[in-house]
């Protein structure tokens, strides 16, 4: 079945920097790969998606890459602010059921972004 | 325009015991999904509710269960509680024939 992974558990950087989040994916079902913020005490927050029959989508200050070869899937963000600082999660959207409407998300585990000032 | 909200924040249980807790779903939107969220872990998918009925369920025994009504809210009862269910349980709400899913902020459930 699907899942995803994530390579790094945390991630410290300084005001200003760029931060890249990596994950890694077992199963190509997903029609989509989302990336999802969520800060402590709330449910996670829609940041950026990409098309699994596409490799790079730009956002405001965020980047996601996808890397079908090798089944990898990147965020960058830009000029990270402390306001950044959440656990960040991959997750693939694969339909329900083949030739279905409904879509599941399987998240992994998450990389806890720290953004220092 | 709200978004998705949930109900209660916190409870607290004893094994054994059953729950109720309850999901609006953002404005517009049709599908209700019900997650488990572990402490330091991803949410895992519980099941998907969409027209009043379960569409497909994750890998979760019989114990938890589900509704949609009319109004498209959903409730997520789970019976015979275990220590192990402990966790931020989210509800996402979704329009059917679009990937976007919208997060409410989750009920946290402790099971003592």
């Amino acid at each position: 079945g699907e899942s995803v992974g994530l390579h790094l558990p945390t991630l410290s950087v300084q005001e200003g920097d760029n931060s890249i989040i990596n994950c890694a994916y077992s199963n190509s079902a997903s029609d989509y790969f989302i990336w999802y913020k969520q800060e402590s005490g709330k449910g996670p927050q829609f940041i950026i998606d990409i098309r699994s029959n596409m490799d790079k989508r730009q956002g405001q200050r965020v980047t996601v890459l996808l890397n079908k070869t090798v089944k990898h899937l990147s965020l960058q963000i830009a000029a990270t602010q402390p306001g950044d600082s959440a656990v960040y999660f991959c997750a693939g959207n694969a339909r329900l059921n083949s030739g279905g409407s409904n879509y599941k998300l399987t998240f992994g585990k998450g990389t806890l972004l720290t953004v220092n000032p | 325009d709200a978004g998705v909200t949930q109900s209660p924040t916190h409870l607290i249980k004893t094994r054994g015991q059953q729950v109720t807790l309850r999901c609006s779903p953002k404005s517009g939107h049709d599908t209700v999904s019900w997650y488990q969220q572990a402490l330091g872990q991803g949410p895992q998918f519980i099941f998907q509710y969409y027209e009043e009925e379960e569409r497909q369920r994750g890998n979760f025994p019989d114990r938890f269960s589900g509704h949609q009504f009319p109004n498209y809210s959903s409730e997520l009862n789970v019976n015979a509680l275990w220590l192990g269910d402990s966790a931020l349980y989210l509800c996402a709400s979704s329009l059917i024939l679009y990937n976007e899913q919208f997060f409410g902020p989750g009920t946290r459930l402790t099971v003592l």
